[in-house]
């Protein structure tokens, strides 16, 4: 089956740097999203990652390793406001969208 | 600007009811999707649509029936709801169905008692 794995929560300081890694199997590979989402709103799109490598904008950034299933979104210079769930999903062979249970990233002073 | 607009934004439905659940876009996208978000489980498809007049079947389709008459609406219908069918629905449009850059509306709660 396909899956896509990521934490369930994590916990980061205002201003530090947070990783959050995205795993997944699924049947084929058209890309990789990261969307965020704050408590009680709807998924917004940050990132599209389809080749190896990093792709940066602003204070957050995406990875992607198509050989390893894995993905990772950065976020420098946490701010308050970045306190939300953040989505992975993967675009499979029919262009269906898979999606992770989101990890939520709780964002301490 | 409105984007893509929901409604209701929530309801509380008696088992056994009717309900649909509105969704426009003014984009003029192509494609469309209906979702729910249940605690702990990821967005999952319900129905899609890739352009209008056509309709596919997502990961959980029964008990939902869609409609695409046109491009800007996508109604996604509840025949006869179950407690099951809690959950906070999202419909999401993109330009088409090969991009995965989703517009969602600000969806819509609803609960089945």
């Amino acid at each position: 089956g396909q899956n896509i794995d990521q934490p369930t929560e994590m916990t980061a300081t205002e201003g530090a740097i947070v990783q959050i890694n995205c795993t997944y199997q699924t049947s084929g590979f058209n890309g990789l999203f990261w969307y965020q989402q704050h408590a009680g709103e709807a998924p917004t799109f940050l990132s599209y990652n389809v080749l190896d490598g990093l792709e940066e904008k602003g204070r957050f950034s995406s990875f992607l390793s198509r050989s390893k299933g894995y993905s990772y979104l950065l976020l420098k210079e946490l701010q308050m406001k970045d306190s939300a769930s953040y989505l992975c999903a993967v675009m499979d062979s029919n262009y269906q969208l898979i999606w992770g249970a989101g990890t939520k990233l709780i964002i301490k002073p | 600007i409105a984007g893509i607009t929901q409604a209701p934004t929530s309801q509380i439905l008696a088992a056994g009811r009717r309900m649909t659940l509105r969704c426009t876009q003014d984009m003029r996208h192509n494609a469309m999707y209906w979702y729910r978000q249940d605690l702990g489980l990821g967005l999952r498809l319900i129905h899609y649509s890739n352009t209008a007049g056509t309709t596919g079947k997502g990961e959980v389709p029964d008990g939902y029936s869609v409609s695409r008459a046109n491009t800007d609406d996508f109604p996604l219908t509840l025949a006869s709801a179950v407690p099951s069918q809690t959950s906070v629905y999202f419909c999401a449009s993109s330009l088409q169905g090969t991009t995965g850059e989703l517009f969602f509306g600000e969806g819509s709660r609803l609960t089945v008692l």
